[in-house]
């Protein structure tokens, strides 16, 4: 049972290049989440999903772009990089609302020059 | 100013000592409140869930308690072992209804580091 697992691991990117982050769950969870972890913060929502085909707008959502084409998918979309994306990006998954326990995947470690 | 304050922003502990970690916030109203370790280079992993009105949650060397009045929990951890060198995050969970995302609000965490 893998849980919740992402690719890539770590990625380097030229500012403007684009480029998609895959988030995969095998537990059959409705809910799916994308968060960004910065130095001296806590982890802020992206995005998130409450089901196949639907995604909604967390704290911090500009720059960029998700999709819930399949229930066990979730993929964050950076359509042009910039340097103040530079991040760790950690996808977690629950069976419900948050009132239920998350899993969080390893995350990707982003760096935007 | 984050809701959720955890102290100290760093900790050093020898091995086989027990220590306690403050996270104090100011969310409200909250559903419940999570304690979660993360390992370098890893996501966090659940520790302790605890609802506003419980007091106390354990899990093997991990207790964390809550006080609602207030708005204070800790997490105690004793007999510290070198796996235990991780940050712990306190996370508070707001009250949502179904088909929402429940806003859960991250402290910055603690980083301990457990030396022999």
């Amino acid at each position: 049972n893998a849980g919740v697992t992402q690719t890539p691991k770590f990625r380097v990117l030229k500012t403007g290049q684009s480029m998609t982050l895959l988030c995969a769950q095998d537990m059959n969870h409705e809910y799916m989440y994308w968060y960004r972890q910065d130095p001296g913060m806590g982890l802020r929502l992206i995005h998130y999903s409450v089901g196949e085909g639907t995604t909604a707008k967390g704290e911090v959502p500009d720059g960029y772009n998700v999709s819930r084409l399949k229930k066990q998918n979730f993929l964050l979309g950076l359509e042009s990089a910039a340097p103040s994306q530079t991040s760790v990006y950690f996808c977690a998954s629950s069976y419900s609302n948050g009132l239920t326990e998350a899993f969080f995947g390893q995350g990707t470690r982003l760096t935007v020059v | 100013k984050n809701q959720v304050e955890q102290s100290p922003q760093s900790l050093i502990i020898l091995e086989g000592k027990n220590c306690t970690l403050q996270c104090n916030y100011t969310v409200s109203p909250f559903s419940n409140l999570r304690w979660y370790k993360q390992d370098t280079g890893r996501g966090p992993v659940s520790l302790t869930i605890m609802t506003f009105s419980e007091n106390t949650k354990s899990n093997g060397r991990y207790t964390a308690t809550l006080d609602a009045d207030t708005k204070q929990s800790s997490l105690h951890i004793t007999a510290s072992q070198l796996s235990d060198s991780a940050s712990y995050i306190c996370v508070v969970i707001l009250n949502r209804y179904t088909g929402t995302a429940s806003k859960l609000t991250f402290g910055t965490g603690t980083r301990l580091q457990v030396t022999l």
